[in-house]
């Protein structure tokens, strides 16, 4: 089975602080993605990774950033955390395969006070 | 652009009724993919199903039914005789331009099964 990991469950932070949020999949998978989930506006898209050391804009990149050092691993990065960032943030990876479905690891619920 | 439209925000029936979840999307591209997950009270993503555009078959997984139709854009799920453990936000996702970026996803639809 595809287990992808996320550090933290739920996390709370002041506003201005750095803020990491780090995900792990253990199945060689090449892409990994970080959406945001907000309720009445579903899952947007903020950056995603073809494979190590490399990343893509997604549609709402502002505000974060984002490290991949080492293939299983796909971190989220904000510079300097404010309360519009409160939200469940879910990381994806996906085989550069002949399938096309992303598997998702529990989500980490952020509130920045 | 990619669109993907799930008009029915929140869903209540009755234990054993069936019930169908609409999906429609947009996308000029001629190669995609549509899926559905179903998000439960816990929070976790599942993955349910896949279909390409090129694979307009209906397809049938126990008690869960999806109905792919490009001539409406759209991407149906049913669930027949429905059952308290499929209360779950449901999405519906499309990806297309080679499948390398994210998924568009649907606003989601809250599904609530009353016993």
């Amino acid at each position: 089975d595809v287990k992808v990991t996320q550090s933290s469950r739920y996390l709370v932070k002041r506003t201005g602080e750095k803020v990491f949020l780090e995900c792990v999949q253990d199945m060689d998978h090449e892409n990994m993605f970080w959406y945001r989930q907000d309720p009445g506006l579903g899952l947007r898209l903020i950056y995603f990774s073809y494979d190590v050391k490399m990343k893509e804009k997604g549609d709402i990149p502002e505000g974060y950033s984002v490290s991949r050092e080492k293939k299983e691993r796909f971190s989220l990065i904000l510079e300097s955390a404010s309360t519009n960032q409160t939200s469940m943030y879910l990381c994806a990876s996906r085989s550069q395969g002949t399938t096309y479905e992303q598997y998702f690891g529990p989500g980490t619920r952020l509130t920045v006070t | 652009a990619q669109k993907v439209t799930q008009a029915q925000t929140e869903i209540s029936v009755v234990e054993k009724e069936d019930v169908t979840l609409d999906c429609v999307y947009e996308t000029r591209d001629t190669t995609y993919y549509l899926f559905w997950y179903k998000q439960p009270p816990s929070g976790e993503l599942v993955f349910l199903i896949r279909r390409n555009s090129f694979d307009e078959q209906n397809e049938i997984s126990g008690r869960y039914s999806w109905n792919f139709q490009k001539s409406t854009s759209s991407f149906n799920f049913t669930i027949t005789a429905s059952q308290v453990v499929d209360s779950a936000v449901y999405f519906c996702a499309l990806n297309s331009g080679g499948g390398a970026d994210g998924l568009t996803f649907g606003k989601g639809t809250h599904l609530i099964i009353q016993p």
